[in-house]
């Protein structure tokens, strides 16, 4: 089975600054990758997915993530936070079988 | 479309009630999913049904716990007897064909609390 660890359960940034939320997952083989977003009270929305080609993804909100297979990583950037971003993000692997999320990253983006 | 849609959006109950989730896809959608979030154990996937069908149900904790999808527009998520350590949002979501490489789209949730 996969296992999908995000290593910072919270991310506190400025506005207009870089964030870089990671995500590794546990196997090499052949997988999908998502990140979804959650605002408060909310479902979670999809920001992106690797299904194959380019490795550098761009989703909605001007995120985008790149996929390394040789580190098994599926980070996820934006250049400039806006207050509107803050939530809580979901990186998601599957292995064909099964859907598996990550446990989330609280990204907190203060004036 | 609606998206998907859940109800109740809250459920307030006692321990040893029998509480019932719905949840209605988005028309079209073959897969559908629940999901039950706590602080404790994150979003836990409990089972997901295809064309109608449940395929795997490998997450769902214990007996108390059963899912129904009758036809393809609607799903029950069913607790009996309901236990406080059930309180939850619990999630649904669809999928369209292949949906384990498709986005899925989630409802706005259920959150359940069992005194």
């Amino acid at each position: 089975a996969q296992s999908v660890t995000q290593l910072d359960s919270q991310v506190p940034v400025f506005e207009e600054a870089p964030v870089e939320l990671r995500c590794n997952y546990s196997s090499s083989v052949s997988v999908y990758l998502f990140w979804y977003v959650q605002y408060p009270n909310q479902g979670l929305q999809l920001l992106l997915k690797y299904l194959s080609g380019s490795t550098l993804v761009k989703g909605i909100n001007g995120f985008e993530a790149e996929f390394n297979k040789s580190q098994t990583s599926f980070h996820l950037r934006k250049p400039s936070v806006h207050i509107s971003d803050t939530a809580e993000y979901f990186c998601a692997v599957t292995d064909f079988n099964k859907f598996y999320f990550g446990s989330g990253t609280k990204l907190n983006v203060k004036p | 479309d609606a998206g998907v849609i859940q109800s109740p959006r809250h459920e307030v109950t006692e321990m040893g009630q029998e509480v019932t989730l719905r949840c209605k896809p988005i028309s079209g959608h073959d897969y559908l999913f629940w999901y039950r979030q706590t602080m404790m154990r994150g979003l836990e996937l409990l089972i997901y049904f295809n064309n109608n069908v449940p395929i795997d149900d490998s997450g769902m904790p214990e007996d108390r716990f059963s899912a129904k999808m009758p036809n393809a527009s609607f799903s029950t998520l069913k607790i009996q007897p309901s236990e406080p350590r059930d309180s939850a949002v619990y999630f649904c979501a669809s999928s369209a064909d292949r949906g384990l490489s498709n986005e899925q789209f989630f409802g706005p949730g259920t959150r359940l609390t069992v005194l």
